[in-house]
């Protein structure tokens, strides 16, 4: 069955340390999509990133970079540099492309709640 | 850039009333969807539909319904609503299916 993990419920940082948020997923599919989100105190989830499981290339945007492990089945997150506006919940996705993909369904990790404090 | 609009942030309404929530969005999209979240169960699908006047159920449909008369408003009903729906919902919508789901910025309900 499909299932996302992120392992870590709550980090808390200070304001300039890099922080990696993990996550863990399990699916039958050869071919899948993941996704990270955003969700800030005003409550809207904002896309970061989609990544399908045919490219493990790594990705940098800026202080967020994304590392792509299919052997471990992992999808981790990394922030450098943290500042205080990164404070938010970090939600990780897998949507599978057969089965209950076709809907376009996501299935989301539990979130992990990053504080970074001044 | 997408815009993806619900009709209230907030929102109290009493047992056994009838609620309507609204999305709106304005990419032209096929695919919209309804989440609720809660705390410890992360977002869960209730339906989704994509195309006017087609809907298919999600994970939780049980005490909801959905209509989609239009492209780009996708309402989430709830027939006579109970506590346990005190939760917020969150509206999404997608080009396609595989593509990445664009969020509306939610509606936390309580139902007292």
């Amino acid at each position: 069955a499909q299932k996302v993990t992120q392992a870590q419920t709550e980090i808390s940082v200070v304001e300039k340390e890099d922080v990696t948020l993990d996550c863990v997923y399990e699916t039958r599919d050869t071919t899948y999509y993941l996704f990270w989100y955003k969700q800030p105190p005003s409550g809207e989830l904002v896309f970061l990133i989609r990544r399908n499981s045919f490219d493990e290339q790594n990705e940098i945007s800026g202080r967020y970079s994304w590392n792509f492990q299919k052997s471990t089945s992992s999808f981790n997150f990394t922030i450098t540099a943290s500042q205080v506006v990164d404070s938010a919940v970090y939600f990780c996705a897998l949507r599978e492309f057969s089965g209950s993909g076709n809907t376009g369904k996501l299935i989301f990790g539990q979130g992990t709640t990053l504080q970074v404090k001044p | 850039d997408v815009k993806v609009t619900q009709s209230s942030r907030y929102l109290v309404k009493r047992t056994g009333e009838k609620v309507f929530l609204e999305c709106v969005q304005d990419m032209d999209h096929e695919n919209m969807f309804w989440y609720r979240q809660d705390p410890g169960l992360g977002l869960r699908l209730i339906y989704f539909s994509y195309d006017v006047k087609m809907k298919e159920k999600g994970d939780i449909p049980e005490g909801y319904s959905v209509s989609r008369e239009k492209k780009e408003r996708f309402s989430l009903i709830l027939e006579s609503a109970s506590t346990n729906q005190t939760s917020m919902y969150l509206c999404a919508s997608a080009e396609d299916r595989g593509g990445e789901q664009y969020f509306g910025p939610g509606t936390r309900l309580t139902v007292t």
